[in-house]
């Protein structure tokens, strides 16, 4: 069974950069045909796309975010992680990690996430 | 992006009921629509894939249904832990969007 843990601070200061790492357990990242993605959730609202990347390297950001998203693969430690910079209040979110399953002829989906984690933004 | 709206935003019901959720997406996305479950506190869990693919061990009291716009999830005789936010999905491009949510509470 495949499991996902996100890690990072808690609590980052406007203007900062958000650096999250979601650490895959139970299944390698680099098999099979899945994307590696982050999606948040402002409390009580709804949830947000943020991106995704494959292994061979390509990426999908969200438009909304793109000029401030990294996401990139540790394949070494079967990992992968989120970056978001010059954040601001708005940004104040849980984060969750997941993957995205689906290759060229199937309807993709996401069939695993993490327990997401607390992300304030404030000074 | 594409546009995924869901109705009601809330729906109260009594255990036994049968509910049904809609979900309409801006414009056509096949069978590339999700469902989530999610409980309070907790990750989003996936429900039906597919539109109408039952994800592995979900009750079968789940089903989905549509193609094209509009979609609906239905719920046969709901029981206490069904009650929580449902979410649609689509899948057809990026950047990926979810309705706002429906929240199944109780009547």
């Amino acid at each position: 069974q495949v499991q996902l843990q996100e890690s990072g601070p808690g609590l980052v200061k406007p203007s900062e950069t958000l650096s999250l790492t979601c650490t895959v357990s139970g299944g390698s990242i680099t098999s099979g045909s899945y994307f590696w993605s982050w999606i948040r959730q402002p409390a009580g609202k709804g949830l947000e796309w943020i991106g995704r990347m494959y292994t061979s390297g390509t990426t999908n950001y969200n438009p909304s975010l793109k000029s401030r998203v990294t996401i990139s693969l540790d394949m070494s430690k079967n990992q992968f992680s989120l970056k978001l910079s010059s954040v601001t209040a708005a940004d104040t979110a849980m984060y969750y990690c997941a993957r995205e399953r689906g290759g060229l002829v199937a309807v993709p989906f996401i069939d695993f996430w993490g327990q997401g984690t607390l992300v304030a933004v404030s000074s | 992006d594409i546009q995924m709206t869901q109705s009601p935003s809330s729906l109260p019901a009594s255990v036994g009921d049968r509910v049904t959720i809609a979900c309409r997406a801006s414009q056509s996305i096949g069978t590339y629509l999700n469902w989530y479950q999610q409980r309070p506190g907790k990750a989003p869990k996936l429900l039906i894939y597919a539109a109408s693919n039952l994800q592995s061990e979900v009750p079968s009291r789940f089903s989905g249904s549509g193609s094209g716009t509009d979609f609906a999830l239905t719920i046969n005789s709901l029981q206490p832990e069904d009650f929580a936010t449902y979410y649609c999905q689509q899948s057809y491009s990026t950047p990926r969007t979810f309705g706002l949510g429906t929240d199944v509470e109780i009547k």
